[in-house]
Formats: structure tokens, sequence, C-alpha cells
């Protein structure tokens, strides 16, 4: 069964600090991995996407990994801000013939000034 | 600008009662999936089309339906069959469904439903 998962189920940081959020996916056939985040009430944003053939993508203060032999991905966030405080969801893209998508619960993520 | 609508944001429904939850998308993309959120859970597929007149069961389909009879608009209902429908309800779309296309996925602002 494909499964993914998010450790821990919430973080509380202080202003400044870079942090890591983790993401583990039980199987290998990956074909691509997705980060969102997630402000309460509101809909998914789309941060970073990873591809099978690639190794990690940045978007600014973020840098996403993706290592399929050891089925994780991490969410690196530099210089954390209090605006960055919202839940953050990974979501494995697995072959099945179509864009099956299966989502973490989500690390609920609180920068603290 | 290009994106995904949703509407209502808020809905209230009395059991026994059928509601439609309605999705637009001007991103002018083929797939479009419906997602469904509980607190402290991750999403769940509803149903997801890959083009006009096509849509198929995603994991938790029962008790709902859905048409596609335009490419841009992906409506949800849930009927009076699905037996928790209080949660949050959230559309997406991508370029394509097969693995090759699919892009990112982008989704709506989402619908919470709340059975009286």
């Amino acid at each position: 069964k494909q499964e993914v998962t998010q450790i821990p189920a919430a973080l509380s940081v202080p202003e400044g600090e870079n942090l890591v959020l983790n993401c583990s996916f039980t199987d290998s056939a990956i074909y691509n991995l997705q980060w969102f985040r997630q402000d309460p009430g509101k809909g998914l944003t789309s941060l970073l996407l990873i591809q099978s053939s690639q190794r990690e993508q940045t978007s600014g203060r973020l840098n996403a990994s993706l290592d399929k032999s050891s089925g994780r991905s991490t969410l690196y966030i530099a210089a954390s801000q209090p605006g960055d405080s919202a839940t953050y969801l990974c979501a494995g893209g697995f072959s099945g013939g179509y864009n099956k998508l299966i989502f973490g619960a989500g690390t609920r993520l609180a920068v603290h000034p | 600008d290009g994106g995904i609508t949703q509407s209502p944001k808020y809905l209230f429904r009395k059991e026994g009662q059928n509601v439609t939850l309605s999705c637009e998308q001007n991103l002018n993309h083929d797939a479009m999936y419906w997602y469904r959120q509980d607190p402290g859970q991750g999403l769940r597929l509803i149903y997801y089309s890959q083009i006009v007149n096509d849509f198929q069961k995603g994991d938790i389909a029962e008790g709902y339906s859905v048409s596609r009879e335009k490419k841009e608009s992906f409506p949800l209902t849930v009927t009076s069959a699905q037996k928790n429908p209080t949660a949050f309800y959230l559309c997406a779309s991508s370029i394509g469904l097969r693995e090759v296309n699919t892009g990112e996925l982008f989704f709506g602002e989402g619908s919470r439903l709340t059975v009286l």
C-alpha cells in the first residue's frame, strides 16, 4: 500500500531558525513529489514540484530534496519568519497510469517572534 | 488572473438534502479533481476527470457524483447517501492526467460543508 507520512505533526520554532520538514513514502516507484502550503481555512498553494529524475528544487528560501532510494523528501526553510506559519503538506505521485497523488497529513508550523 | 474558483465558500445542509459545489478553472487544464480534507488527515480523492464527458471514481466516491460537461467546470454533488459529509472540499486541476504530463497541481480556496 502506498503511504506518505509526515513527522512531526506540529513544530514550533523561533524566528530566524533554519528548519527541515520531513516527508517519507513507502513506494520507490514515485514519479514526482510536490510540497504545498496551506493557511487555515484556505486551499493549498504549490511550493515546489520535484520530478523523479531530479534530486532537488529551490525557490527563494525554500529547498526541497527527493531521495527515492531512502523513500524520503525534505523541505528546508531558511531563516524562518512568522509569515511562514502554516501547514505544510507533501504529496507523492505514484505510477498507476494516472496522476495518483497520495497526501501526507501535514506538519503544522508555528514561527514565533 | 488564471486560477480555480470554488463556490460557495461555506455551505450548510440539512440531513437528506443534496448539495452541489461549484468548481471553475481558467487555466486551460485538461485534468480536474475533487478532494476531501478532514481534520488531521491528508487529502483523499473523491473523483477525477481527464477530459470532458469523462470522469473516474477516486478512493472515496460513495455518496458523491460529478459531471464534466465543459472543460473549465467540474461540479461535485454531495448526495444524501453520503453518511458523513461534513468536511472541507477542495477542487484541483493539472495540465494532464498521465504521469508524463501532470505538472503541478493547483487548488481552489475550498468549500466547507456542514451538515446541521
